[in-house]
């Protein structure tokens, strides 16, 4: 059975620090990765996707990396602002058995202080 | 290219009553997801249909809870009789057919708040 964790659950930093997001899973059988950012009574954001095939994927100051084989996924923000305050939340899609479900971790509540 | 629509976005409920909820996938998009989110917790996977059938309702509670696709009109997810433990935000999520050349992002709407008193 798949496991997504992400560890701490929560992390407050000041403004400015460039930040590392760690997501681990159990089963390397994966068809992709999908990063998201939840607001506050909010739905959920793509950030990024990593296919099973890549390493990384880029987009403005979100950085995230893919190591199938070790079970880990890194999101990297840098120059952090307020405003990348959220719960963001690290996902992998299954691969095969007829079911493409995402199976999601507990997610990270990020905080940067002004 | 609207996104995800789910509707209502918050619905209070009595313990008892039924509660359905109802969500449009983007144009093109032919596979539907429901989760769960309890407060506090991570989201949990329901069901998985596409039109017209269930694929995968493993997360699915065994009693109380359906989904149907139909061909025509929205994924419904419909809760008879809800007890307190149901409250909750529901998210639907729905992603093209997934081929060699198609990344299978799944894309949410914003989310049913159901609120049972």
């Amino acid at each position: 059975k798949q496991e997504v964790t992400q560890i701490p659950a929560a992390l407050s930093v000041p403004e400015g620090e460039n930040l590392v997001l760690n997501c681990s899973f159990t089963d390397s059988a994966i068809y992709n990765l999908q990063w998201f950012r939840q607001d506050p009574g909010k739905g959920l954001t793509s950030l990024l996707l990593i296919q099973s095939s890549q390493r990384e994927q880029t987009s403005g100051r979100l950085n995230a990396s893919l190591d199938k084989s070790s079970g880990r996924s890194t999101l990297y923000i840098a120059a952090s602002q307020p405003g990348d305050s959220a719960t963001y939340l690290c996902a992998v899609r299954q691969r095969g058995g007829g079911s493409e479900k995402l199976v999601f971790g507990k997610g990270m509540k990020l905080t940067v202080n002004p | 290219n609207a996104g995800v629509m789910q509707n209502p976005r918050h619905l209070v409920r009595r313990r008892g009553q039924e509660a359905r909820l109802r969500c449009s996938p983007m144009k093109g998009h032919s596979h539907v997801y429901w989760y769960r989110q309890l407060p506090e917790e991570g989201l949990k996977f329901m069901v998985y249909l596409q039109k017209e059938n269930i694929i995968d309702e493993s997360g699915m509670p065994k009693e109380r809870f359906s989904a149907e696709f139909p061909k025509e009109g929205p994924s419904i997810l419909r809760i008879q009789q809800v007890v307190r433990g149901d409250s909750a935000a529901y998210f639907c999520a729905s992603s093209p057919v997934t081929t060699r050349t198609n990344t299978g992002e799944l894309f949410f709407g914003e989310g049913s708040r159901l609120t049972v008193l």
